[in-house]
């Protein structure tokens, strides 16, 4: 079956460390998306891709970086310069018309050490 | 711009009994909207959608949303809740302007299900 499959499902950072969170789609879809859920806030949105080698800012891009090398893979990572990263990330999934809604990874969850 | 409101932080239901979480948008055009419920510690899962014709659109788990242009309203809906519906339930606005798919999601309602 198809899916989006994230990896790891909790992951700790030290201060001043960079991690990566992995996002994998088998789904064949073109458009992929990083968000970011806090407690009361909903879905922030990081980063999103809608084709491979390109990729524009969300609305709280700071802090944070990614790479769209091929259509199945978009790897988030956090940086040192994201203060506050303790949170639930999600990766998401569409084909890239306007009527196709998303689909959603299990998440990662972030914690600082 | 797009916006969505869940003016319901929380709602507790008995189970047994009918639900209705609400949600409005803001946008200028028809939108196309959505109802996503998650789980704890899960991702999204998409109950129903709207994008054109009948406005009252059914979904998976027995849901149900009904589009009201004059209220600028999705309001999700179920005759009778089951305690598996305990979860966060996400209403999402998406004007597939341009032909690019960044949906606006609201901040959640949590659905509380007493025995």
């Amino acid at each position: 079956d198809g899916g989006i499959t994230q990896s790891p499902k909790y992951l700790f950072r030290k201060e001043g460390q960079n991690v990566t969170l992995s996002c994998e789609q088998n789904l064949n879809h073109d458009a992929m998306y990083w968000y970011r859920q806090d407690p009361g806030q909903g879905l922030r949105l990081i980063y999103y891709s809608q084709i491979v080698n390109d990729f524009q800012k969300g609305d709280i891009a700071e802090g944070y970086s990614v790479s769209r090398e091929k259509k199945e893979s978009f790897p988030l990572t956090v940086t040192s310069a994201q203060k506050n990263p303790t949170a639930f990330y999600l990766c998401a999934s569409s084909f890239d018309r306007g009527n196709q809604p998303q689909h959603f990874g299990d998440g990662t969850r972030l914690s600082i050490l | 711009a797009q916006s969505v409101t869940q003016p319901d932080i929380h709602i507790t239901v008995s189970e047994g009994a009918s639900l209705e979480l609400r949600c409005n948008y803001s946008y200028g055009a028809t939108p196309y909207l959505f109802w996503y419920v998650q789980s704890p510690g899960q991702g999204l899962q998409l109950l129903l959608k709207y994008f054109s014709g009948d406005t009252l659109v059914q979904g998976i788990k027995g849901f149900e949303a009904e589009f009201k242009r004059s209220q600028s309203s999705f309001n999700l809906r179920k005759p009778s809740v089951h305690w598996s519906d305990a979860a966060e339930y996400f209403c999402a606005v998406d004007s597939a302007a341009g032909g690019s798919y960044i949906p606006t999601f609201g901040r959640g309602t949590s659905l509380i299900v007493h025995p």
